[in-house]
């Protein structure tokens, strides 16, 4: 199994809502990344998991809050969002938390669209 | 602040043709250089590059990095149809995550 799983694949919220999108690997990765993809941009690093341990915060606003239960699974728990935050949200996973290398390569899953409105 | 900068953004070549990308980078306590080709979802891993003037080749594809000057290529070679896609470079620091370029969005035509 190499590769990443992320659900749901869309979401639609409103700005009150709270969902949570779920990112799971089974390849034993003990990194875990959050990107922020916007419509023709590149991906922005949001927060990284290291050992189930946020170890980068990209100066994330709160509204996102991400949790690591466990090594194989990421969430990122979405509250009060604004319709600004829609974009692709990319998770990604390396088996060493740094740095990514060809020995290391990060492996990322096909994403979640979300849509504020 | 860190910072990535590729070019050109936009490139339309025709199948057969040879591009040159361009990565230029500012980045404290620099750790390596990757190149994505990034279809239609997520991004997939080309080349990591931590050492100059060492090419590193895949089929059609190379990649270079120049440390001293601060940037690298990548090359392709005998362009396909199944090329055209976005290639973006990140930068890894000793002490950040990756930052990403903007992108090249290569379009190859038949």
């Amino acid at each position: 199994d190499t590769e990443v799983t992320q659900t749901p694949k869309h979401l639609v919220m409103g700005m009150t809502n709270k969902k949570s999108l779920k990112c799971e690997q089974h390849m034993g990765h003990r990194a875990m990344y959050w990107y922020k993809q916007k419509a023709k941009k590149p991906p922005e690093l949001m927060f990284v998991y290291s050992y189930e341990k946020l170890s980068i915060n990209e100066s994330v606003p709160s509204r996102f809050s991400p949790e690591c239960p466990n090594s194989s699974l990421l969430n990122l728990h979405l509250h009060a969002l604004q319709p600004e935050d829609s974009a692709l949200y990319l998770c990604a996973s390396t088996l060493y938390p740094r740095p990514v290398s060809s020995y290391n390569e990060q492996f990322f899953g096909p994403g979640t669209r979300l849509t504020v409105l | 602040e860190d910072k990535v900068v590729q070019s050109p953004l936009s490139l339309v070549v025709h199948e057969g043709d040879t591009v040159t990308l361009n990565c230029s980078y500012e980045v404290t306590n620099f750790r390596s250089l990757l190149w994505y080709k990034q279809e239609k979802k997520a991004p997939t891993f080309l080349f990591m590059l931590t050492s100059s003037g060492i090419e590193k080749k895949s089929g059609r594809l190379s990649s270079i990095l120049d440390k001293k000057e601060l940037f690298s290529i990548l090359n392709i070679t005998a362009t396909q149809t199944g090329d055209s896609a976005i290639y973006l470079c990140a930068v890894e620091g000793l002490r950040t995550g990756m930052r990403f370029g903007a992108g090249t969005r290569l379009t190859v035509k038949p």
